[in-house]
C-alpha cells in the first residue's frame, strides 16, 4: 500500500534560517512521482515539484532544493534562508499512476505547519 | 485567475439542506479530483473523473454525490450531511496522473 509519512508536524525557524522538511514513502510499485504542495492560509495546494521514481537528480531552484533518494525512501525539502512568507502548511505526496488506463491519485502526507518568524 | 475555480468558496448549511459545489477548470485537462481536508487528518481523495467518467469512489457515503457533465466542470451535491462532514473541499485537475495536479482554493464547509 501507499503511504507518505511526514514526521514533523510542526516547524518553527526564524527568518534567515535553513529549514529541511523531511518526507518519507511507502510503494510497492517501480514507477511512481512525488510531489511536494505548498498551502497557505487561502487554503490553495500550490504546486511546487513533481519527481519521478527514475530520476534522482536532486534538484535546485532559488531558494528550494530538493533531495531524492530511494534508497531511503525520502524525498526532502529545504528552504534555504527563510522568508516570513514562506510560512504555510507543507505536503508531501505521492502518485502510482502508471497503471494502463487506470488514473492515478495522490497519496498526501499530512503536511508540516513552518512558521517562519521575523 | 487560477486554472482551477472552486464555488462557492464559504458554505454554512443545516443538516436538512441541499446544496452544490462547483469547480470549473480551464486548463484542458482530462482528470478531475474531489479532496476532502479535515483539521488534523490527511487529505482524503474522494472521487476521481477521467473523461467525465468516474474511475474511483472511495468509499464517500451518499450523502455526497458527484456529476461531471464535460472534462471541464466538476460538481459535488450535498444532501443530509453531518457535522462531521465540515470540512475543507477540494476540487483538482490533472492531465493524467503523471504530472501534477492544479488545485482550487477549496470551499469551506461548514455544517451546523
Amino acid at each position: 500500500a501507499q503511504k507518505v509519512t511526514q514526521a514533523q508536524t510542526e516547524i518553527s525557524v526564524v527568518e534567515k534560517e535553513d529549514v529541511t522538511l523531511d518526507c518519507v514513502y511507502e510503494t510497492r510499485d517501480t514507477t511512481y512521482y512525488l510531489f511536494w504542495y505548498k498551502q497557505p492560509p487561502s487554503g490553495e495546494l500550490v504546486f511546487l515539484i513533481r519527481r519521478n521514481s527514475f530520476d534522482e537528480q536532486n534538484e535546485i531552484s532559488g531558494r528550494y532544493s530538493w533531495n531524492f533518494q530511494k534508497s531511503t525512501s525520502s524525498f526532502n525539502f529545504t528552504i534555504t534562508a527563510s522568508q516570513v512568507v514562506d510560512s504555510a502548511v507543507y505536503f508531501c505526496a505521492l502518485s502510482d499512476s502508471d497503471r494502463g488506463s487506470t488514473l492515478g491519485r495522490l497519496y498526501f502526507g499530512r503536511g508540516t505547519q513552518l512558521t517562519v518568524w521575523p | 485567475e487560477t486554472g482551477v475555480t472552486q464555488t462557492p468558496r464559504h458554505l454554512v448549511m443545516g443538516m436538512t439542506n441541499k446544496k452544490s459545489l462547483k469547480c470549473e477548470q480551464h486548463l484542458g485537462h482530462n482528470a478531475m479530483y474531489w479532496y476532502k481536508q479535515s483539521a488534523k487528518k490527511p487529505l482524503e481523495l474522494m472521487f476521481v473523473y477521467n473523461f467525465k467518467e468516474q474511475t474511483e469512489n472511495n468509499s464517500v457515503p451518499s450523502r455526497f454525490s458527484p456529476e461531471c457533465p464535460n472534462s471541464s466542470h466538476l460538481f459535488l451535491h450535498l444532501h443530509t450531511l453531518q457535522p462531521e462532514d465540515s470540512a475543507l473541499y477540494l476540487c483538482a485537475s490533472s492531465q493524467d496522473g503523471r504530472t501534477e495536479a492544479f488545485f482550487g482554493q477549496g470551499t469551506r464547509l461548514t455544517v451546523v
